[in-house]
């Protein structure tokens, strides 16, 4: 069953630091999301991205964070100056076009010391 | 007041036991999405709503959308120790393209 892949599982960046976080979306499939959750709390929206642009962002994705999607399999995060708040799960999510359900991957930890 | 309020919190049955989580929006709902989350891991797809009225099952799992409250209901039958976790609703609402997810509901199945 074709599934959205994350690497790494977990990462540990010191403060300041840039950190990317990757994501392999499901073949086909041509919108692209990212979330957080910091632990204890809520899953957050950050960003939707679709046609090689965002298409809407939250207030959380400040100009510190970036998304790409460089070579047509991969959408990356890219946080540029990492701060201890940062630290949370990161999760990618896709969609195909005309369909209603998203398909989530299975996280990035990130821990910022 | 939050834009999505999920009912209990936590919630503790004994296995073989019924229970029911809910969801409710203070806005109009497109689309409401049941997903299912063990702790620190990623959240599985269970079922999406968009029709008043509509109800959806999966194995033990039911899900109802009330339209006129704007408001889910998560129904498992029968309980076994493989539904504990984290139960997530997540709301679409017309324009946007994200969603809004509650603070879920932590589920524990006592044998």
């Amino acid at each position: 069953e074709p599934e959205v892949t994350q690497t790494p599982s977990h990462q540990v960046t010191q403060m300041g630091q840039e950190v990317i976080l990757r994501c392999v979306p499901i073949s086909n499939h041509l919108y692209f999301y990212w979330y957080r959750q910091i632990l204890g709390q809520k899953v957050e929206f950050l960003v939707s991205f679709y046609n090689n642009e965002i298409s809407e962002k939250s207030e959380i994705f400040d100009d510190q964070f970036s998304v790409e999607r460089p070579d047509g399999s991969n959408f990356t995060l890219k946080i540029r100056s990492t701060k201890l708040e940062d630290s949370a799960m990161y999760f990618c999510a896709s969609r195909s076009t005309g369909a209603t359900e998203a398909f989530f991957g299975q996280g990035t930890r990130l821990t910022v010391v | 007041s939050q834009e999505l309020e999920q009912s209990p919190q936590s919630l503790i049955v004994q296995e073989g036991k019924n229970l029911t989580i809910n969801c409710t929006s203070s806005k109009t709902l497109y689309g409401l999405y049941w997903y299912k989350q063990k702790y620190g891991e990623g959240l599985i797809f269970l079922m999406m709503l968009q029709k008043g009225g509509e109800e959806k099952s999966h194995e033990k799992i039911t899900a109802k959308l009330d339209e006129k409250k704007q408001q889910s209901s998560l129904h498992i039958t029968a309980s076994q120790p493989s539904h504990a976790g984290i139960y997530l609703c997540g709301a679409a609402y017309q324009g946007a393209q994200k969603l809004v997810f509650g603070q879920g509901t932590r589920l524990t199945i006592n044998p």
